[in-house]
């Protein structure tokens, strides 16, 4: 079945490093990809998207690509702040308007 | 604020106890989810409600009994937890269908088993 595997967390970086969180993923034929944040106390919001090979999502400096080649979908950021501490979740929606499956999240901390 | 309100936010049962999660959707959607979220695993959907009727159940232990009396509201009624079942529960919900389908959450139900 699908699947999401994320890097086991937790991340602690300083104010302005560079971001990577890595997710890679299980499925057959086309699924769409996400990334979805969780800031403390509150709950899951939709990051960014991508729906086929080689799209680019992008939201508040966050930037995901789907590479089909490696099922990968790596989420970054170049310069990161302290309002970015939070868990991230990947996930996929398979072909044909299947439910989403998540990862088990990363949670973030961004020191000052 | 996304429109999906859960209470209580915080919750402390023993095993014998007989409790129940309330959420509220103020979207319109014609969806909602629960969902649970444990500590390094993946996030787990438990049960979802389309037009107010069950069209998923994954495999959730019957000490867990959903309840749908409208399209704006979902319940999750506990009987005999477990320790285990010490988790954050997520409720969301949802319009549309396929690639336009966009989940909202709520805050969670950080749940405590004693």
């Amino acid at each position: 079945g699908n699947s999401v595997t994320q890097m086991e967390g937790p991340v602690t970086l300083s104010e302005e490093a560079f971001l990577t969180i890595n997710c890679t993923y299980t499925a057959t034929g086309y699924p769409s990809l996400f990334w979805y944040v969780q800031y403390p106390g509150e709950g899951l919001q939709l990051l960014l998207k991508a729906t086929k090979a080689d799209d680019k999502g992008s939201n508040k400096g966050f930037e995901a690509t789907y590479r089909k080649e490696t099922t990968s979908f790596h989420l970054e950021k170049g310069s990161v702040q302290v309002s970015d501490s939070a868990v991230y979740f990947c996930a996929l929606r398979g072909q044909g308007a299947q439910k989403l499956v998540f990862g088990q999240g990363t949670r973030l901390t961004i020191n000052p | 604020e996304t429109g999906v309100t859960q209470t209580p936010r915080h919750l402390v049962m023993g095993m014998t106890n007989k409790k129940s999660l309330k959420c509220e959707q103020h979207l319109g959607h014609n969806a909602m989810y629960w969902y649970k979220q444990s500590a390094k695993k993946p996030l787990e959907l438990m049960f979802v409600y389309s037009l107010e009727e069950r069209v998923e159940n994954n495999s959730v232990p019957s000490r867990f009994s959903p309840e749908c009396p409208n399209s704006s509201h979902l319940f999750l009624h506990l009987h005999t937890l477990q320790p285990e079942d010490s988790a954050l529960y997520l409720c969301a919900s949802s319009q549309g269908s396929g690639e336009n389908e966009k989940l909202f959450f709520g805050s969670g139900t950080q749940l405590s088993v004693l």
